[in-house]
């Protein structure tokens, strides 16, 4: 069955460093993989997504994530982060089905980003 | 010009109520989603229409029946609320069901429920 694990559930980073988050995912076939962030009391926005192509992918707000097949990974990193970073991030895996049943997302679990000042 | 708009943001409420959720999107997209987020932040599909169509339901208790009138509306009514019904329910939208547009999702701020 298809599964995305974010081993990390907090990381606090201070303002102007560099962030990486962790995802791995486990799906039989070739992956679909999104980050979606979603701010305090705010609902999910698109990152970045993987279809195909090249591995290192770039997003919104200074994202890039990079897939990695030989370890199921896909990271998200930012090379300085803004207090405004200060969210949660979501990592998901596409889930492909017949045309009729329709596509959906299977999301990790969430890491809740804090920076300091 | 808000993209997805649900109603209402707070809803608190006792066991056994009635209750329910609206959702509508101007996007112009014709699939819609219920997802329920739970106390640690899980994010899970409940239901997925297309063009008034449910295409997706992850077993969900039939005390939950989503109703589409239209391709940019989807509401989500609650019989006989439980205190595990407590999480913020979010509505999304996307173009088409089954192309790769279908992952990119939008999402509406959530309506947090409480039930006492």
């Amino acid at each position: 069955a298809q599964s995305v694990t974010q081993p990390d559930i907090h990381i606090t980073v201070s303002e102007g460093a560099s962030l990486e988050l962790r995802c791995n995912y486990s799906y039989g076939a070739t992956p679909y993989l999104f980050w979606y962030v979603q701010s305090p009391g705010q609902g999910l926005q698109l990152l970045l997504k993987y279809f195909s192509g090249d591995t290192l992918v770039q997003g919104i707000k200074g994202f890039e994530a990079e897939f990695k097949r030989s370890q199921s990974s896909f990271n998200l990193r930012k090379p300085s982060v803004h207090w405004s970073d200060a969210a949660e991030y979501f990592c998901a895996v596409g889930i492909r089905t017949i045309k009729a049943a329709g596509n959906k997302l299977t999301f990790g679990g969430g890491t809740r980003v804090l920076v300091k000042p | 010009d808000t993209a997805v708009s649900q109603t209402p943001k707070y809803l608190v409420t006792q066991m056994g109520n009635d209750k329910s959720i609206k959702c509508e999107q101007n996007l112009g997209h014709d699939t819609m989603y219920w997802y329920k987020q739970d106390s640690k932040k899980f994010l899970k599909i409940m239901f997925s229409y297309n063009n008034k169509e449910l295409i997706i339901n992850e077993t969900v208790p039939n005390r939950f029946s989503p109703k589409s009138p239209d391709k940019a509306h989807l509401n989500l009514h609650i019989n006989s609320l439980e205190l595990g019904d407590s999480a913020v329910y979010f509505c999304a939208s996307s173009q088409d069901r089954a192309s790769r547009s279908s992952y990119e999702q939008y999402f509406g701020p959530g309506t947090r429920l409480t039930v006492t």
